[in-house]
Order: structure tokens, then sequence, then C-alpha cells
């Protein structure tokens, strides 16, 4: 059974930084590309990032390019998300997605719980 | 960036129903969209992929189909676990962009 278990969210001031982390099990983890999604509070999912399975290519939204940085350990099966320069607008719950491809352009087949992020002063 | 819009953006239902949601997309997407189903502070979870394949462990009674910039997503009989946001996300072009979601209440 796929997991994926984020974590790292929390309250932070404008201007800030997190790292967050998602911890994946029950998959071949090297072989599946990886991607965040947000979802602000009381709105629709934002996509907001994504990496190839060997982690050469990365995308991202505009609304975080220049501030977001994700990446992978494959020898540890988790997928990263450093956010810095945080907005209030960056406020959401954050979701880990597992990709159907190696690439990251596919669809999500499988998805974290969540992590809030919270930017406030 | 592609636009995607979802209508209705709410519908009420009752169980039984025959419930159909359209996504349309600024541009052609070829066949590269998934559909996702969300209840109330839950992560989403993938329902449709390739604009007509179901993920594993998908009921039958959800079929969807489509291509370019038109696609539909239907559930044939709707059951009391199928009351939640549903959205379409294209995969065709980065970045990848989502719907605004269709809420499907209980009547």
């Amino acid at each position: 059974e796929v997991q994926l278990l984020e974590s790292g969210g929390g309250l932070v001031q404008p201007g800030g930084s997190l790292r967050l982390s998602c911890a994946a099990s029950g998959f071949t983890f090297k072989t599946y590309a990886m991607s965040w999604v947000r979802q602000a509070p009381g709105k629709g999912l934002e996509w907001v990032s994504a990496i190839s399975a060997s982690g050469d290519r990365t995308h991202y939204a505009d609304s975080v390019k220049g501030r977001f940085i994700i990446s992978r350990d494959n020898s540890k099966n988790t997928v990263f998300l450093q956010v810095n320069t945080l907005r209030a607008e960056d406020t959401a719950v954050y979701y880990c997605a597992k990709l159907k491809e190696n690439f990251g352009d596919s669809s999500a087949d499988s998805w974290g719980q969540g992590t809030l992020v919270t930017v406030s002063s | 960036d592609i636009q995607m819009t979802q209508s209705p953006s709410s519908l009420a239902a009752s169980v039984g129903d025959r419930v159909t949601i359209t996504c349309r997309a600024s541009q052609g997407i070829s066949r590269w969209l998934g559909w996702y189903q969300q209840k109330p502070g839950k992560a989403p979870k993938s329902l449709i992929y390739a604009a007509s394949s179901l993920h594993t462990g998908v009921p039958s009674r959800f079929s969807a189909s489509g291509s370019g910039t038109d696609f539909t997503l239907t559930i044939s009989s709707l059951q009391p676990e199928d009351f939640a946001t549903y959205y379409c996300q294209q995969y065709n072009t980065y970045p990848l962009t989502f719907g605004p979601g269709t809420k499907v209440d209980i009547k």
C-alpha cells in the first residue's frame, strides 16, 4: 500500500522559511515522479511543483518560482519542498502526491494527508 | 497558462441520480486530464487519468470521457459516499492547472 507522510509545516512569519518533507513507502520510490499541491483555506487545489523520478528535472508554478525548491533523496524515499520568502498567500495545506509516471507532467495517483503551513506575524 | 473551467460550480442531487460534470480547457490538451475527488478536511483522491481511465480501486459507477478541450465526468448512480468536491487537472503543459472544482451536495 502506498503511504505518503508529510511533515515540516507550522507557523512562520512573513519572509521566513520552512522545509517540508514527504516520506514515501509501499512502492519503488526512485521510479516515480513526485509533486506538491497546495490548498489555501476554503479554496481549490493549486499545483505547486513536480520533480522527475531521477530528480534531474523540476518544474514550478509561477507563484512560487524562485522562492520554493523541490528535491528528493531516493536513498531515503523522501521528497522535500524548501519554501522560502514566505508570504501570507502561501498559507495552505501542502499535499505530497505520487505521480503515475517517472516524469512530472503526469497524473497523481496517491496523496498524503497534508501538512499545514501558516504564514502570519 | 492553460485555464481550466468547470460547470456547474455546484449541484444538488439525490442518491441514485446520474450526475455529469463538465471540464473545459482554454486550449487543446489531448487526453492529458485527470479527475480528483475531495471530501471536507480530507486529502484528494485520484479517480481518473488520461481522460477516461479509472485509477485502481475506483468504482465502475465513475466514468469519464473527452479529448482536446472538452471533458466530462459522470457518476452513473450517485452514492452517499460520492458527495464531495470534484476537480479536473490538465497535465499537458506546465504549469499544471486545476479547475475550480464542482461541489456535489445532497438534495
